[in-house]
């Protein structure tokens, strides 16, 4: 069964730090990855996906992510943190076949320090 | 182009009343994806359905809870006698069915049992 893991359900950042958030992956077939961001008392909206094309995956807002098979990871970064960051980040991973469903992960809260 | 369109965005119902939540997906979309999220518990598939069928209903409970489809208007989640432990809030989201693609998610509907 495909599933994902994000560590760290809460993250502090301060403005101008780098941002790091984790999410393995478990599948036994090339999976489909997708990180999406959640502001408060709103829907998810899709920072950037992975769909086996290139590795590194640039998303909105500056996001990117790397897939690295090896360490069936897909950590999603940013450079430089700004306070309008701060939101709750899910990680999630397609499963094929007939349901062809997003599996996410409980997610990341990001929070941003001035 | 209209996203995808849920309401009512907030709920409020009696313990034992019933609750229908409606999802209308993005133009072109014939995949719907119902899913529940608990505070701290990132968000739970429910059922996938394309228009008439339902494909996926694997984490919908057994009882009270039902979803639908129909060949013209909303796709509809509908939770019988609700009960306090259902509130939550209840995403939709809609894709065009390809495998590399993400689904677009609505703001969601707020449900409040009282």
């Amino acid at each position: 069964a495909q599933s994902v893991t994000q560590l760290g359900s809460h993250v502090s950042v301060s403005e101008g730090a780098l941002v790091l958030l984790r999410c393995n992956y478990s599948s036994s077939v090339p999976p489909y990855l997708f990180w999406y961001v959640q502001y408060p008392n709103q829907g998810l909206q899709l920072l950037l996906k992975y769909t086996s094309a290139a590795t590194l995956v640039k998303g909105i807002n500056g996001f990117e992510a790397e897939f690295k098979k090896s360490e069936t990871s897909f950590h999603l970064t940013k450079p430089s943190a700004h306070m309008s960051d701060a939101a709750e980040y899910f990680c999630a991973v397609r499963r094929g076949g007939a349901t062809n469903k997003l599996i996410f992960g409980t997610g990341t809260l990001l929070a941003v320090q001035p | 182009n209209a996203g995808v369109m849920q309401n009512p965005r907030h709920l409020v119902r009696r313990r034992g009343q019933e609750a229908r939540l409606r999802c209308s997906p993005m133009k072109g979309h014939s995949h719907v994806y119902w899913y529940r999220q608990l505070p701290e518990e990132g968000l739970k598939f429910m059922v996938y359905l394309q228009k008439e069928n339902i494909i996926d209903e694997s984490g919908m409970p057994k009882e009270r809870f039902s979803a639908e489809f129909p060949k013209e208007g909303p796709s509809i989640l509908r939770i019988q006698q609700v009960v306090r432990g259902d509130s939550a809030a209840y995403f939709c989201a809609s894709s065009s069915g390809q495998m590399n693609t993400e689904a677009f998610f609505g703001q969601g509907t707020r449900l409040t049992v009282v």
